[in-house]
């Protein structure tokens, strides 16, 4: 079975601030990691995804993403947040079968 | 090309009553997968169909069943509605092929779903 824990449901930070959004899976086999967007109103949208060979992705918007095998985690970061990123932001992993972690709620402080 | 389609976008109902959700996926998509979206429990797996066939499913009641058409397009129904499936559920499609590569979902907007 897999499993995505998110570890803070909300996350405030100052404009142009670098942010980072934890993310912890479990999973007895081999898996794709994900980190989908929603803005207020709107459907999920991929941010980025890690499949295979780098452990370091980049992804839309600024967004970067480590893959760390040891520890079980997919941590999200991007360097100097915008008040557009203002958005929940879910990590999801699988194959087959695609898990959602809870969300993080990113909340830009001016 | 468009993306996936979900309608109705807002419905109301009261208990007791059922409710059907319509899909229409990316065109070439044969893969569609179902979400239920609430605060508390975030995004959970209905279930997920291709070439008309449920190919997963999640751990949801048998009032929560689905179908596929031979045009992809796909359609989900809750019967005997409770005042607990008041949600957002978000259909995704995808293009992967008999279950091989990364099934990587690209999401409606989502049909809301009030139970009153």
């Amino acid at each position: 079975a897999q499993s995505v824990t998110q570890l803070d449901s909300q996350v405030p930070v100052f404009e142009e601030a670098p942010v980072e959004l934890r993310c912890n899976y479990s999973s007895s086999v081999s898996v794709y990691l994900f980190w989908y967007v929603q803005y207020p109103n709107q459907g999920l949208q991929l941010l980025l995804k890690y499949l295979s060979g780098s452990t370091l992705v980049k992804g839309i918007n600024g967004f970067e993403a480590e893959f760390n095998k040891s520890q079980t985690s997919f941590h999200l970061r991007k360097p100097s947040v915008h008040i557009s990123d203002t958005a929940e932001y879910f990590c999801a992993v699988g194959y087959d079968k695609i898990i959602f972690g809870k969300g993080t709620r990113l909340h830009i402080l001016p | 090309k468009a993306g996936v389609t979900q309608t109705p976008r807002y419905l109301i109902k009261t208990r007791g009553q059922q409710v059907t959700l319509s899909c229409s996926p990316i065109s070439g998509h044969r893969s569609v997968s179902w979400y239920q979206q609430t605060p508390g429990q975030g995004l959970q797996f209905l279930f997920e169909y291709f070439s008309e066939t449920q190919r997963n499913k999640g751990n949801f009641p048998g009032r929560f069943s689905g179908r596929q058409f031979s045009n992809s397009r796909s359609e989900m129904n809750v019967s005997t509605l409770e005042l607990g499936d008041s949600a957002l559920y978000l259909c995704a499609s995808s293009s992967r092929d008999r279950g091989v590569g990364a099934n990587v979902l690209t999401f409606g907007a989502g049909s809301r779903l009030t139970v009153l």
